[in-house]
């Protein structure tokens, strides 16, 4: 049974940064083909992708955000950790983690409930 | 960057109806590429179809995907009260990696 299930601050001040877990289970990321993705929601708005990382540590980001994004992972422990930098109050949204099997197009398959962030002072 | 534009922005129907629900990509997406996800309120999105049209594990016959090049679409048969929610489809491909639409909500009529 796969589990994603993302931790981190629910209010963050703003120019902080910001470090959220995704902590999974029922897959490793050490099997090739698996990846995990970070996705974002504003309140009422359209989902938007963030960064993944891939099985053998590749990592891709968002064109508009990769100036402040890092994503890790520790493979030991069944977690991947995406760190934003700069926080501003438009960065308010439910962060989600998902997983990716690349065998099967590359989509998100697997999601976390989410977890709400407020960037506000 | 590929730009997805979903129509309309809201759908009314009524229970056993039909719903269309269109996808538009502002460059040609590979057809392996191309997925649905279903969003009902404070709940994360579902996969429903990937590879435009294959339903995703546990997914009901009603749901069914299709299309090609720039235009795709997602049908469901007959509405059941459980499919009120908010649709995206998303493209995989080059950077930035992975593009949503801004959604469809079908709502009750």
């Amino acid at each position: 049974q796969v589990t994603l299930r993302e931790s981190g601050p629910a209010l963050v001040k703003p120019t902080q940064t910001l470090t959220l877990t995704c902590t999974f289970s029922g897959f490793s990321l050490s099997t090739s083909g698996m990846c995990v993705s970070w996705i974002r929601q504003p309140p009422g708005k359209a989902l938007e992708w963030l960064a993944r990382i891939d099985w053998d540590d590749d990592k891709y980001y968002s064109t508009s955000l990769k100036t402040r994004l890092t994503i890790s992972k520790d493979t030991s422990k069944n977690q991947v950790v995406l760190t934003m930098t700069n926080m501003d109050p438009v960065d308010t949204a439910t962060y989600y983690c998902a997983r990716i099997l690349s065998g099967s197009g590359w989509n998100f398959d697997y999601w976390g409930q989410g977890t709400l962030v407020t960037v506000s002072s | 960057e590929i730009v997805l534009t979903q129509s309309p922005g809201t759908l009314s129907l009524s229970p056993g109806e039909r719903a269309t629900l269109s996808c538009r990509a502002s460059q040609s997406v590979s057809s392996s590429y191309l997925a649905w996800y279903q969003q009902k309120p404070g709940q994360a999105p579902r996969l429903l179809i990937y590879g435009v049209s294959s339903r995703a594990t546990g997914i009901p016959d009603r749901f069914s995907g299709s299309g090609s090049g720039t235009d795709f679409t997602l049908t469901i048969s007959r509405l059941e009260p459980e499919d009120f929610a908010v649709y995206y489809c998303q493209q995989y491909g080059t950077s930035p990696r992975y593009t949503f639409g801004q959604g469809t909500k079908l709502e009750i009529k």
